[in-house]
């Protein structure tokens, strides 16, 4: 079964300072890769993902995230980290074929100091 | 687009009582899923629905859950009897139709359960 793993439970950046939120996963056959966040009493809310093609991906409020097959890995950057990005960050993995579920990691809180 | 739409917010019920949380799917969506959410296991899809049918209820924790879909617009997760264990937010999440596996959920914004 496919799985996700989040290695760190918080991340603390700096306003302005590069942002990197790690995953890996373990699945059979060509992974689709998710990124969710979820801010307070909120629901989750998509991020990215990459299903083919470019391993570079880009996605909303300035985010991406880098596919490397060989390391299994799928981690989430940005150049530029605001306030606002405080959150909490899932990862999630699904395999192409057979069930349909999607495997999520445990979360990374974000926490950006200003 | 009002979105997933999950009620109510907030339920607190003693051990032992029926709890019934309700979930509309953003219209034309026709897969749906049951997501709890706790500290200790993360997220847990408890079961999915796809044109109303379940299609994998692997998840559901004990015979004490259930879930239904009765039409396209509407489906209930109920807890019957409640224990503290319980205590979680539930999210409802749904996808529209012919979207692959590469298309995103979109989710909820949760039922937080406090069974005291």
């Amino acid at each position: 079964a496919q799985s996700v793993a989040q290695p760190e439970d918080q991340v603390n950046v700096a306003e302005g300072n590069p942002l990197t939120v790690k995953c890996t996963y373990s699945v059979s056959g060509n992974p689709y890769l998710f990124w969710y966040v979820q801010y307070p009493n909120r629901g989750l809310q998509f991020l990215l993902k990459y299903i083919t093609g470019d391993n570079l991906v880009k996605g909303s409020y300035g985010f991406e995230a880098e596919f490397n097959k060989s390391q299994t890995s799928f981690h989430l950057k940005k150049p530029s980290a605001l306030v606002s990005d405080s959150a909490l960050y899932f990862c999630a993995v699904r395999a192409p074929h057979g069930n349909n579920r999607l495997a999520f990691g445990k979360g990374n809180q974000v926490v950006v100091i200003p | 687009d009002a979105g997933v739409i999950q009620s109510p917010r907030h339920e607190v019920t003693e051990m032992g009582q029926e709890v019934t949380l309700r979930c509309k799917p953003i219209s034309g969506h026709n897969s749906l899923f049951w997501y709890r959410q706790t500290m200790m296991r993360g997220l847990e899809l408890l079961i999915y629905f796809n044109n109303n049918v379940p299609i994998d209820d692997s998840g559901m924790p004990e015979d004490r859950f259930s879930a239904k879909m009765p039409n396209a617009s509407f489906s209930t997760l109920k807890i019957q009897p409640s224990e503290p264990r319980d205590s979680a937010v539930y999210f409802c999440a749904s996808r529209p139709p012919n979207s692959g596996a590469g298309s995103p959920l979109h989710f909820g914004n949760g039922t937080r359960l406090t069974v005291t």
